[in-house]
Formats: C-alpha cells, structure tokens, sequence
C-alpha cells in the first residue's frame, strides 16, 4: 500500500495569514485528492489534481501536484476562520485502488 | 443533486442490542462505501459494494454486517458491539470503483456503544 505522509501535522494560525500545508509519498499516485472535514461531519471533497505540475485555485486555496505526481501542496492565502478543519489528502493505490488517505492537518484559524 | 444522505446522525447503543445505519444517494453512482473514522484520524475503509455485490471486506468483524438492497441504498447493520466500536461511520458513493474515482461522503453516523 502506497503511505502518504502530511505535514504539519497541527497548525494554529491567526486571521489573514498565509499557509502552506503539504502531502508526501514515495510513491507515484495517479491522482490525489483534498478533503476538507469540519468536527462531527463527512469529508468534503475540495479538489482533484491528475497531471503532474498542474495547479488548481478554488477561490483562496490554491492546490499543486508535484511534477513526478509523488507531492502535493494546498496553500491558503489571507485564512478565515471558516478554514478551519481538518486537512486530509487521499489517492488511489494497491491493487483494489483503494483510497488511502493520509493522517490529516489540524488547522486552526484563530478570530 | 451530489448529495450523500445518513441517517441517523447520532446512535448511542448498548452492547446487547440491534441496529442500522442507513445512507442514501441520488447521483446514479454504482460504487458504494462503509468507512469507520475516530477521533483525528483518518477514515479506514471497511466495505465496498459495486453494482450492488460486495467487493471489498476489510476484514471487518461479523458484528458489522453491510448490505445494498439497490443502487441508492446502503445499509450496515450492528449487532452485539463492543465499546470500541464507538465512532464517526462514513457512507460514501463514486461513479465507479474500478476507475477511481472521486468519493463524495455523507456527515456521517456518530455512533456511541456503552
């Protein structure tokens, strides 16, 4: 099974800063995938990223996929305390094609 | 509508007792999933159904006992839980499995077992 590795793990931030969170493998994904989950509630499907190098924006989140697609990054310019969340990167992998997720970022926007 | 319906939302259960969680969606996907979540972690797959026959099983213990009456349908049925087993379950839907493809989950089923 293919691991994907979060970083940071946890991150407190204060309104209308910048972040960038990040999503490691040693391993080839053929795509990744970011989540955003609240307390108590599912998974929210924010992105998809299939080509190597391509950069996707969603408003003030912008999504990156590594050029050899082993890497991905989520950066949040000027975060709201509506950013708050759990943080989680998935992709395909093993034979199945199962969607292994990473361990997720905590991120806290303080007001 | 991409929406993934659960119900109920919170369930709390004696270790004796029989019940089932439901989850519903609408968007014509063949691909149907159990995830079991705790507290900060990530959701670990438990069953899979695709056009509605059971794929995957984690091996799950047999007190999870999944079933797909439909296309739309998914239902997970407990019995005889141990406190454990206290968690956030997650039903999700796909287009397809075999080509991967992108998960939507419903807010989940908190479930407590005393």
């Amino acid at each position: 099974t293919q691991l994907l590795e979060q970083s940071p793990q946890f991150l407190s931030i204060q309104e209308g800063e910048n972040l960038t969170v990040y999503c490691n493998s040693s391993s080839v994904f053929s795509s990744l995938q970011w989540y955003r989950q609240e307390p108590g509630e599912g998974p929210v499907l924010l992105v998809t990223v299939v080509t190597g190098g391509e950069v996707k924006k969603l408003k003030r989140l912008t999504f990156q996929f590594g050029d050899a697609r082993k890497d991905s990054s989520l950066h949040i310019t000027a975060a709201q305390p509506g950013d708050t969340g759990l943080y989680l990167c998935a992709g395909p992998s093993g034979a199945n094609s199962k969607l292994t997720f990473g361990k997720g970022i905590t991120l806290s926007v303080r007001p | 509508d991409t929406e993934v319906t659960q119900t109920p939302k919170h369930l709390v259960m004696g270790m004796t007792n029989k019940k089932s969680l439901k989850c519903e969606q609408h968007m014509g996907h063949r691909a149907m999933y159990w995830y079991k979540q705790k507290a900060k972690k990530p959701p670990e797959l438990m069953f899979v159904y695709s056009y509605e026959k059971l794929s995957i099983n984690e091996s799950v213990p047999s007190r999870f006992s999944p079933e797909c009456p439909n296309s739309s349908l998914l239902n997970l049925h407990l019995h005889a839980l141990q406190p454990e087993d206290s968690a956030l379950y997650l039903c999700a839907s796909s287009q397809d499995y075999w080509v991967i493809d992108e998960q939507f989950f419903g807010p989940g089923t908190r479930l407590t077992v005393l």
